[in-house]
């Protein structure tokens, strides 16, 4: 079936650190795939996507690749900030039944400190 | 322009009572889609509607149902409410459901309690 496994966390940074969070996928076919944040009491926003392999989605100094070969989309950025304290959700958009879903992963806490 | 609201914010019910969920999606967005959210988990696919008539369904048991208006709005029902039912219930909107890198719009949720 699809799926999608996501690191575990919470993952705890000081300002400035390198982030990486990992995320694998399951699919058949070729989904799409997106990274959503959610933060404290909110609903989710979308924070970038990739709908084919070899694709980079970026925003907010925010970084993955679709990649195909090892079928992961690791969400990375090269200076957290304060700011950036909120939950990660990997997903895949599956198309199926005349309709597509999203999949999540568990969702990885980052935390980080002045 | 306003994003996608839901309503209430907040709900407290009883074991085996019925509650009633609203959402009403981006102007221009034709398709809805509702999520599940326990707590420490990501969301997962109850439903989709798109131009008023079901087009997918999660994993979910009877006691869980939906509907689209004519506005594109959308209703979700949850009968015989059990402690296991208590989640936070996302609405999506989006432009349509039918492509799969169509980009789902989340609204704030609406926390649901069980008690």
């Amino acid at each position: 079936g699809n799926s999608v496994t996501q690191m575990e966390g919470p993952v705890t940074l000081s300002e400035e650190a390198f982030l990486t969070i990992n995320c694998t996928y399951t699919a058949t076919g070729y989904p799409s795939l997106f990274w959503y944040v959610q933060y404290p009491g909110e609903g989710l926003q979308l924070l970038l996507k990739a709908t084919k392999a070899d694709d980079k989605g970026s925003n907010k100094g925010f970084e993955a690749t679709y990649r195909k070969e090892t079928t992961s989309f690791h969400l990375e950025k090269g200076s957290v900030q304060v700011s950036d304290s909120a939950v990660y959700f990997c997903a895949l958009s599956r198309f199926s039944g005349g309709y597509n879903k999203l999949i999540f992963g568990a969702g990885t806490r980052l935390a980080v400190h002045p | 322009d306003a994003g996608v609201t839901q309503s209430p914010t907040h709900l407290i019910k009883t074991r085996g009572q019925h509650v009633t969920l609203r959402c009403s999606p981006i102007s221009g967005h034709k398709s809805v889609s509702w999520y599940q959210q326990v707590l420490g988990q990501g969301p997962q696919f109850i439903f989709q509607y798109y131009e008023k008539e079901e087009r997918g369904r999660g994993n979910f048991p009877d006691r869980f149902s939906a509907r689209q208006f004519p506005n594109y709005s959308s209703e979700l029902n949850v009968n015989a409410l059990l402690l296991g039912d208590s989640a936070l219930y996302l609405c999506a909107s989006s432009l349509e459901g039918t492509v799969v890198s169509n980009e789902q719009f989340f609204g704030p949720g609406t926390r649901l309690t069980v008690l």
